[in-house]
């Protein structure tokens, strides 16, 4: 089983709609983070947390909200989705030295 | 402030060819990681490598090399005989010590057969 799972892995909603896109990881590790991913622009932070309790803004964290539920998971909200949304997005996990581990990533497109 | 810079956008190389990928980061840390991240089509990102500030060895893994040079802020990666399978875009990234991590724009590599 993959160590760092992400879902929905496609999703397709509507301007306006609040959208939860969920990850889940079973590294142990206390470090997770939100990335998108828009061509040509590499990988953008929205959000990071370093445990239960730290929750931390990105570079990018208009337009979004997390949720830190538990250690092993962390939920990003759209709270209402718009176009320029549309993106991957990849959750992470990262370990004492920061190594990021990835989830699959998720096609978001919002019409 | 935290910044990488990986100036070439898209490289194209023919197969059996070396490449080597420019990152080029800004830190006022005396301690910090780097990374390097693969991209295949696939679309997964896959660990590489990374560096600890302390340790400017360069190190080589098969056909991959990096070379690390403090002195010019740099963290280049090298492809000895690229292939095919080689073909990704490449990530290079920064984290200061207790803090996040800043990815670079990335590299898109195309090895042609």
């Amino acid at each position: 089983d993959a160590d760092v799972t992400q879902t929905p892995r496609n999703r397709i909603t509507k301007t306006g709609k609040r959208i939860m896109l969920e990850c889940s990881q079973t590294k142990g590790h206390d470090r997770m983070y939100w990335y998108r991913q828009d061509p040509g622009l590499g990988l953008r932070l929205i959000y990071y947390s370093f445990d239960v309790k730290d929750i931390n803004k990105g570079e990018i964290s208009d337009g979004y909200s997390v949720s830190r539920q538990a250690q092993a998971k962390f939920s990003l909200s759209l709270e209402s989705a718009i176009p320029n949304q549309t993106a991957l997005y990849f959750c992470a996990t990262g370990d004492f030295q920061e190594t990021q581990y990835f989830g699959p990533g998720t096609r978001l497109l919002v019409l | 402030a935290q910044k990488v810079t990986q100036a070439q956008t898209e490289i194209s190389v023919v197969e059996k060819e070396d490449v080597t990928l420019d990152c080029v980061y800004e830190t006022r840390d005396t301690t910090y990681y780097l990374f390097w991240y693969k991209q295949p089509p696939s679309g997964e990102l896959v660990f590489l490598i990374r560096r600890n500030s302390f340790d400017e060895q360069n190190e080589i893994s098969g056909r991959y090399s990096w070379n690390f040079q403090k002195s010019t802020s740099s963290f280049n990666f090298t492809i000895t005989a690229s292939q095919v399978v080689d073909s990704a875009v490449y990530f290079c990234a920064l984290s200061e010590a207790e803090d996040k991590v800043i990815f670079g724009p990335g590299t898109s590599l195309s090895v042609i057969p």
